[in-house]
């Protein structure tokens, strides 16, 4: 079966560090880029970050560089967030990169998994 | 950065209603656009890539269109499981930022 499935959510502290883990089934994981998306709670989808297919090249969004580290192995994505702050409370997306004709799309995502930043 | 700006942030509409929603670039990202679709409790589904080509399994009442600065998402009847928030996303560079999303509602 071809999924992503989000793992390592949680409530943590103010300041304090979390990691999350994508796990992929079905697919061909390291043929693929990977993405981090997030949504705080009733509001729209945020970018967060991004990694290359063989982990050469990563691109993350302003509020979050310095701060979170996207890497990923053969069959798994990882966010190391670090400095947690309450805006960062939202659901967590992974998400597949598929590149056409120079536009970068995302065509399979996992259910999510939910981080809460608070003391 | 590039900005995204959808209009309109909600509509409501009937089933079988034409609907159309537009996303504004803030510079020109040629045909790099694409339309995600979200339920309330789940995850962005993919229906068009490219501006105008509809992902595989999507239903053909959606369209897209557009390149440069404005795209539009038309559904050219609506149907009961259309009623959802739909964004645009830049696809061209980073970083990859949706537009805020349009609210389609029941009238």
């Amino acid at each position: 079966q071809v999924q992503l499935v989000e793992s390592g959510g949680g409530v943590v502290q103010p300041g304090g560090s979390l990691r999350l883990s994508c796990a992929s089934s079905g697919i061909r994981f390291t043929d693929f880029g990977m993405h981090w998306v997030r949504q705080a709670p009733g509001k729209g989808l945020e970018w967060v970050a991004y990694i290359r297919y063989d982990g050469t090249e990563t691109k993350y969004a302003a509020s979050v560089q310095g701060r979170f580290t996207i890497s990923r192995d053969r069959n798994t994505l990882y966010a190391q967030m670090s400095s947690l702050r309450p805006e960062d409370t939202a659901m967590y997306y992974c998400a597949r990169d598929l590149l056409t004709s120079g536009c970068r799309y995302f065509d399979l995502w996992g259910r999510g998994t939910l981080v809460i930043v608070s003391s | 950065d590039i900005q995204m700006t959808q209009s309109p942030s909600s509509l409501s509409a009937s089933i079988g209603d034409r609907v159309t929603i537009t996303c504004r670039a803030s510079q020109s990202i040629s045909s790099h656009l694409s339309w995600y679709q979200q339920k309330p409790g789940t995850a962005p589904k993919l229906l068009i890539y490219g501006a105008s080509s509809l992902q595989s399994g999507v239903p053909s009442r959606f369209t897209g269109s557009g390149s440069g600065t404005e795209f539009t998402l038309t559904i050219s009847s609506l149907q009961p499981e259309d009623f959802a928030t739909y964004y645009c996303h830049r696809g061209d560079s980073a970083p990859y930022s949706f537009g805020q999303g349009t609210k389609v509602d029941i009238q």
